[in-house]
């Protein structure tokens, strides 16, 4: 089944404890991006990578680092987290970054910081 | 920089029809799409149009005008699997990697 897979699905932290959400997809897409969904707001994008090896910020890329070392896992990597970083986080992917491919999302992971 | 407008929320009756709008200013445009997102849940693609004018996918149309700036998402026959949030987003015309949303619109279908 084609998805996109993302973990953990909730976690509950500590200020400044370095913390890894896990991104992974099964349809040799080449674009993946992470977004964070806070209540009344829709998403808005922190990083976003066009191929392997090439990422790039988005809006709201503080506090947040990425990597893509290969095509299928886009890790999201807190160093050190703060309160302000409790969220919902969405990983996606699309085929390529061309204009009309529509985002295929993970379930979602939900982060508190505390 | 991209800025797009949806009403937060909106409320309907199970079996009627409802016009959900998204208004953006973008610096050049390259397509719209539409997402629905149930409570807790991932988002999924519902429609991209790129050219004027209305496209119907069974219970769903999509229209937009360019030259104003607008879009709207039709939902016929609604159901009450049909609540949820509805998103509109587009990429960035001179960076396709960049992507925005608008807030997204609650929509509550009522028995």
């Amino acid at each position: 089944e084609a998805q996109v897979t993302q973990n953990p699905r909730y976690l509950i932290t500590v200020t400044g404890k370095k913390l890894t959400v896990t991104c992974s997809q099964n349809m040799n897409h080449e674009y993946m991006s992470w977004y964070r969904q806070d209540p009344g707001l829709g998403l808005r994008q922190i990083y976003y990578s066009m191929n392997v090896e090439v990422t790039d910020k988005g809006d709201v890329p503080e506090g947040y680092k990425v990597s893509r070392k290969e095509k299928r896992n886009f890790p999201l990597i807190l160093e050190s987290p703060s309160p302000n970083q409790t969220s919902l986080y969405f990983c996606a992917s699309s085929l390529s970054h061309g204009f009309n491919q529509p985002q295929h999302f993970g379930d979602g992971t939900r982060l508190s910081i505390l | 920089g991209q800025n797009i407008d949806q009403p937060t929320e909106m409320t309907a009756t199970e079996g009627a029809i409802v016009q959900i709008n998204c208004t953006y200013q973008t610096s050049g445009f390259n397509g719209l799409f539409w997402y629905q997102q149930h409570a807790g849940e991932a988002p999924t693609f519902l429609s991209y149009n790129v050219l004027d004018g209305l496209e119907e996918k069974g219970r769903f149309s999509s229209f937009l005008s360019r030259s104003k700036g607008y879009s709207y998402l039709l939902l016929k026959e609604l159901q009450m699997k049909d609540s949820a949030s509805y998103l509109c987003a587009v990429r960035d015309p001179t960076n396709a990697g960049k992507s925005t949303f608008g807030d997204g619109t609650t929509l509550t279908v009522k028995p």
